[in-house]
């Protein structure tokens, strides 16, 4: 069966500092990952997503960048953090061609 | 940009009542699904539609898929404290890669 792990679960960062946070899936080959970001209690927005590795689409202009440099890794980098980067950022996985999408647990990121 | 409005917003009953949760878009999918998520974890899928008119059951959940796969409902019977959470659909366009997520229902079932 699949699992997705993501790292660290909680993180506090103060301003201006580098962040990574990873992704990784097992049970599977070749999936279309992505990136979200959640508001308190609210809905997802999508970041990053990718379809291969390398090959990384951003859907909003933000301080944060995306890599895919294996086929099931996908890191969520920043050079510098921002107040506004805090958020519940979660990673997901689908099957082109299929319709389930899968999440991972989270990563509470506070920027200070 | 494509968008799923979910009403309400906010619903706060008691237990044993019944309650529908509703997902709204301009735009057709070729499927739906629907999520639940709990404080500090990552959304489960409960469900996914993909028939237009399409209804599937799930315990004391009921999911409908709007006959013109515009928009979807979440019917839940004799609701339980342990339905408590945020409810998320999500659509698929045929050509996409990409979900695209509705507003969220905040539900709090009260014992």
């Amino acid at each position: 069966s699949q699992t997705i792990h993501q790292w660290p679960a909680t993180l506090v960062q103060p301003v201006g500092s580098p962040l990574s946070l990873e992704c990784t899936v097992e049970g599977t080959s070749n999936p279309n990952l992505y990136w979200y970001r959640q508001a308190a209690g609210r809905g997802l927005q999508l970041l990053f997503y990718s379809v291969g590795i390398g090959q990384i689409s951003s859907e909003v202009p933000q301080n944060l960048s995306a890599s895919r440099p294996q086929d099931r890794q996908f890191i969520l980098s920043s050079k510098k953090l921002l107040l506004s980067d805090s958020g519940f950022y979660l990673c997901a996985w689908r099957h082109r061609g299929t319709y389930e999408q899968y999440f991972g647990p989270g990563t509470r990121l506070t920027v200070t | 940009t494509q968008l799923l409005e979910q009403s309400p917003q906010f619903l706060s009953i008691q237990e044993g009542e019944n309650l529908t949760v509703y997902c709204n878009s301009s735009s057709v999918f070729s499927s739906l699904q629907w999520y639940r998520q709990e404080p500090g974890e990552g959304p489960v899928l409960l469900v996914t539609v993909v028939t237009g008119g399409e209804v599937k059951k799930l315990k004391r959940l009921t999911f409908q898929f709007g006959d013109a796969r515009k928009d979807s409902s979440l019917h839940i019977t004799a609701a339980q404290p342990g339905d408590t959470g945020l409810y998320l659909c999500a659509g698929l366009q045929s050509s996409g890669d990409k979900l695209t997520f509705g507003t969220g229902t905040r539900l709090a079932v009260r014992p």
